[in-house]
């Protein structure tokens, strides 16, 4: 089955960076397209990233743009994100989420999410 | 950027129970569209895609409905494993990961 898993998530002091992994099983990794969807606590869904299923393409939300960095490793079945410049409004969990296609309309949708890692920056 | 907006933001209602949850788009997003069940401490689940279309294993008394701006989300009868976080999700333009709503509460009356 299909399986993700985050890992990474600490406390760390606005300014420092930090790297998020995702671990994937139960599916062919390379043949898929990768997001990064965080939420801060209490609050809503909000887009990261995305990364071609080969990585030659990357997309960032505005509010990462310049200072976060997705990446994958194929051949380790495992995606990334490097997170720099880390503020206090970067607070939240961490999801990686698999893209998939839809025949029906063309369209993407995100079917399996891993379980999130926790990044808090303070202080 | 399209903003969804979903109403009511909370939804108190009862086990057996009908829910009718909102979705309204800024503009138009064809049929891309897409919700999420979300319980405390876990991750979104995928329920519906391309508005109407149920995700694999998710029971039948949840559809979708809608296309271009106005979405519904309906929960026949309310089961107790259904009280959660519902949320809509766009992939019909920038960004490409999309924008998602606000979310929808449901909580027992």
């Amino acid at each position: 089955q299909v399986q993700l898993v985050e890992s990474g998530g600490s406390v760390v002091q606005p300014g420092r960076s930090l790297r998020l992994s995702c671990a994937a099983s139960g599916f062919t990794f390379s043949g898929y397209a990768m997001h990064w969807v965080r939420q801060a606590p209490g609050k809503g869904l909000e887009w990261v990233a995305l990364i071609s299923y080969d990585g030659t393409n990357t997309h960032y939300a505005d509010s990462v743009k310049g200072r976060f960095t997705i990446a994958r490793d194929n051949s380790k079945n495992t995606l990334f994100l490097q997170l720099n410049s880390l503020r206090a409004d970067d607070t939240a969990v961490y999801y990686c989420a698999r893209d998939d296609y839809s025949i029906n309309s063309g369209g993407y949708y995100n079917d399996y999410w891993g379980q999130g890692t926790l990044v808090t920056v303070s202080s | 950027e399209i903003v969804l907006t979903q109403s009511p933001a909370t939804l108190s209602l009862s086990p057996g129970e009908r829910a009718t949850l909102s979705c309204r788009a800024s503009q138009s997003v064809s049929s891309f569209l897409a919700w999420y069940q979300q319980k405390p401490g876990q991750a979104p689940r995928l329920l519906i895609y391309d508005a109407s279309i149920r995700a694999a294993g998710i029971p039948g008394r949840f559809s979708g409905s809608g296309s271009g701006t106005d979405f519904t989300l309906t929960i026949s009868s309310l089961e107790p494993e259904d009280f959660a976080v519902y949320y809509c999700h766009q992939r019909s333009n920038w960004p490409p990961g999309g924008t998602f709503g606000g979310g929808t509460k449901v909580e027992i009356k």
